[in-house]
């Protein structure tokens, strides 16, 4: 199957800082990129779907203006959390679908806000 | 909102037993997945069944979609303790094809 590359795996940081992290689709070019976040023991909650060169769509309840998501290339997504607090720790995952059905998975970043 | 509950949510078994896990939901989906998830990694898809009464067979794992493809389910034969770990069904559906992830079937195989 395609290759996707999430970067990096895990990260921890300072209330109040900002992290960034990446989702590359490695060989394909991926339309259409999918954000999701999973607390310990529970499954994936889709954040945002984004399509490059557009407005990432989010879903309900999830801050836009705290999870900023940028998808300028066919190759490449990131999500930024913004003023990061403890409560914004979780294991986020990334996943992206080129022109077929199939979205694979990176293999997710663990943000620990400290 | 598109709702996929699993049952059971929990599972240990031994080595050699058989299992069946659940994936149901009110909502049609066009197609529905089965993924398996590694602590600290990102899900491995399965299968994907699309035909209301689809089986696939993968292995040891047989997968059916139900006849409204509403549901669907995952039968183990003769586990292995290398079929522990989270095992997730997603609904496939929407404009974007967005994924619905079910509530998660975690899964344990000791010797």
């Amino acid at each position: 199957g395609a290759v996707v590359s999430q970067h990096p795996s895990r990260v921890i940081c300072k209330s109040g800082t900002s992290v960034k992290i990446e989702c590359r689709s490695l060989d394909f070019q991926a339309t259409t990129m999918f954000w999701y976040r999973q607390f310990p023991k529970q499954s994936l909650m889709l954040m945002a779907t984004s399509n490059e060169g557009s407005k990432a769509t989010y879903e309900q309840g999830v801050e836009k203006d705290k999870f900023l998501i940028n998808h300028a290339s066919l190759t490449l997504s990131t999500l930024t959390v913004t003023s990061a607090h403890p409560e914004d720790s979780s294991f986020y995952i990334c996943s992206a679908r080129g022109g077929w059905a199939e979205a694979f998975f990176g293999q997710g970043t663990r943000l620990t806000v400290v | 909102t598109q709702l996929l509950e699993q049952s059971p949510q929990f599972l240990s078994i031994q080595e050699g037993e058989n299992l069946t896990v659940y994936c149901n939901s009110s909502s049609v989906f066009s197609s529905l997945q089965w993924y398996r998830q590694e602590p600290g990694e990102g899900p491995v898809l399965l299968v994907t069944v699309v035909t209301g009464g689809e089986v696939k067979k993968l292995k040891r794992l047989t997968f059916q979609f139900g006849d409204a493809r509403k549901d669907s389910s995952l039968h183990i034969t003769a586990a292995q303790p290398g079929d522990t770990g989270l095992y997730l069904c997603a609904g496939v559906g929407g404009t974007a094809s967005k994924l619905t992830f079910g509530t998660g079937t975690r899964l344990q195989v000791t010797l």
